[in-house]
């Protein structure tokens, strides 16, 4: 069974300086991953998402992801933490072909003025 | 226009009753989901539909009965609530069913149950 390991559930950093949120993906074959964001008493928006094509990926409000497969990890990271980038991340996995998707626990992300 | 949208936002019910939680997308999407996001923020799939047809079911009490009277709804109806069905329940769709496709999910649903 797939399982997803986010490392840290908190993550505090000040504004302005860069994130890193960890994930760690178990899959042997080529797995699809994405990172979703949940705002405080929102839904889930799809932040990036990963699909065999390049190993480092853009997505939207300045965020990138690299796919590394001899670490089996997908770290999300942003330059410059924004106070609007307060919210809970989530790294999730579909196996080699398949949609159905496994969700990590979720980070937190608090960023200090 | 909301793509997914669900309804009611917020539930708060008795133990023992019975509620629906009404879900709608409006993207022509083929397949549609339910997910339980409990107080933990651990989300877990509960059901998938493709055209109408169910096509997984997680280890979800029978309680819970999904319907899709077309392929832009999936209702969840859940009889008998106990406590520990409390939870914020995600609606979501994506186009097909092929690796890699984003799932759009909905804003959730919070049920309480007293």
């Amino acid at each position: 069974a797939q399982s997803v390991t986010q490392l840290d559930s908190h993550v505090s950093v000040s504004e302005g300086t860069p994130v890193l949120l960890r994930c760690n993906y178990s899959s042997s074959y080529s797995p699809s991953l994405f990172w979703y964001v949940q705002h405080p008493n929102k839904g889930l928006q799809l932040l990036l998402k990963y699909t065999s094509a390049a190993t480092l990926v853009k997505g939207i409000n300045g965020f990138e992801a690299e796919f590394k497969k001899s670490e089996t990890s997908f770290h999300l990271t942003k330059p410059s933490a924004h106070m609007s980038d307060a919210a809970e991340y989530f790294c999730v996995e579909a196996g080699a072909g398949s949609y159905q998707l496994t969700f990590g626990k979720g980070t937190k992300l608090s960023v200090i003025p | 226009d909301t793509a997914v949208s669900q309804t009611p936002k917020y539930l708060v019910t008795q133990m023992g009753n019975d509620k629906s939680i009404k879900c709608e997308q409006n993207l022509g999407h083929d397949t549609m989901y339910w997910y339980k996001q409990d107080s933990k923020k651990f989300l877990k799939i509960m059901f998938s539909y493709n055209n109408k047809e169910l096509i997984i079911n997680e280890t979800v009490p029978n309680r819970f009965s999904p319907k899709s009277p077309d392929k832009a709804h999936l209702n969840l109806h859940i009889n008998s609530l106990e406590l520990g069905d409390s939870a914020v329940y995600f609606c979501a769709s994506s186009q097909s069913q092929g690796a890699g496709v984003e799932q759009f999910f909905g804003p959730g649903t919070r049920l309480t149950v007293l």
